[in-house]
């Protein structure tokens, strides 16, 4: 069954430091892949798309994700972490044609501390 | 620019009792999505629509029935809510399948 599993239920990272959120999928192919940001109480924004070509994609508020064929991988990066990056995350995939399922993991939820 | 509205923001109901969630989006897509979001479960895809006219179910489509009013509108109602139903709903549209999803803020529900 098609599947996307982010391992890390929940992750603190100290205000300054790197993060890397990770995120596994189980297709039959490379599906569709997103990750998607949840502040509390409010609905989820897109923070960058993987469809096709460069492996490494940019996104809204200084996050990037890479995109890994052998690995079965589409990890979350930013470079320095903001307070304001505490949220919950998303990774997301969709297969493409007419299956309109968007499969979701769990989420990660992000502490900063000061 | 509203993007996807939902309607109401909050609501509590009792068992047995019945609701319409309303979504509207102004971003002239044809797809639109209901999901729940429960803790530690991630969303899960009630039901959708993958054009005007048309309705199909998703993963846990039991105890809900939508409604595609028109290309603006997409409706979910429980009919005998139950506490199981408690849960966050969340709405979204996009262009076309396989296209990004745009999503509303979201209906707390809690049942009694």
């Amino acid at each position: 069954a098609q599947s996307v599993t982010q391992p890390d239920i929940h992750i603190t990272v100290s205000e300054g430091a790197s993060l890397e959120l990770r995120c596994n999928y189980s297709y039959g192919a490379t599906p569709y892949l997103f990750w998607y940001v949840q502040s509390p109480g409010q609905g989820l924004q897109l923070l960058l798309k993987y469809f096709s070509g460069d492996t490494l994609v940019q996104g809204i508020k200084g996050f990037e994700a890479e995109f890994k064929r052998s690995q079965s991988s589409f990890n979350l990066r930013k470079p320095s972490v903001h307070w304001s990056d505490a949220a919950e995350y998303f990774c997301a995939a969709h297969s493409g044609g007419s299956n309109y399922k968007l499969t979701f993991g769990k989420g990660t939820l992000l502490t900063v501390n000061p | 620019n509203a993007g996807v509205t939902q309607t109401p923001k909050f609501q509590v109901l009792k068992t047995g009792q019945s609701m319409t969630l309303q979504c509207a989006q102004d971003m002239n897509h044809n797809s639109m999505y209901w999901y729940r979001q429960d803790p530690g479960m991630g969303l899960r895809l009630i039901y959708y629509s993958a054009s005007e006219g048309t309705t199909d179910k998703g993963e846990v489509p039991n105890g809900y029935n939508v409604s595609r009013l028109n290309k603006r509108e997409f409706s979910l109602r429980l009919e005998s809510a139950a506490p199981s139903q408690t849960s966050v709903y969340f709405c979204a549209s996009s262009e076309r399948d396989g296209n990004i999803q745009y999503f509303g803020a979201g209906t707390r529900l809690s049942v009694l």
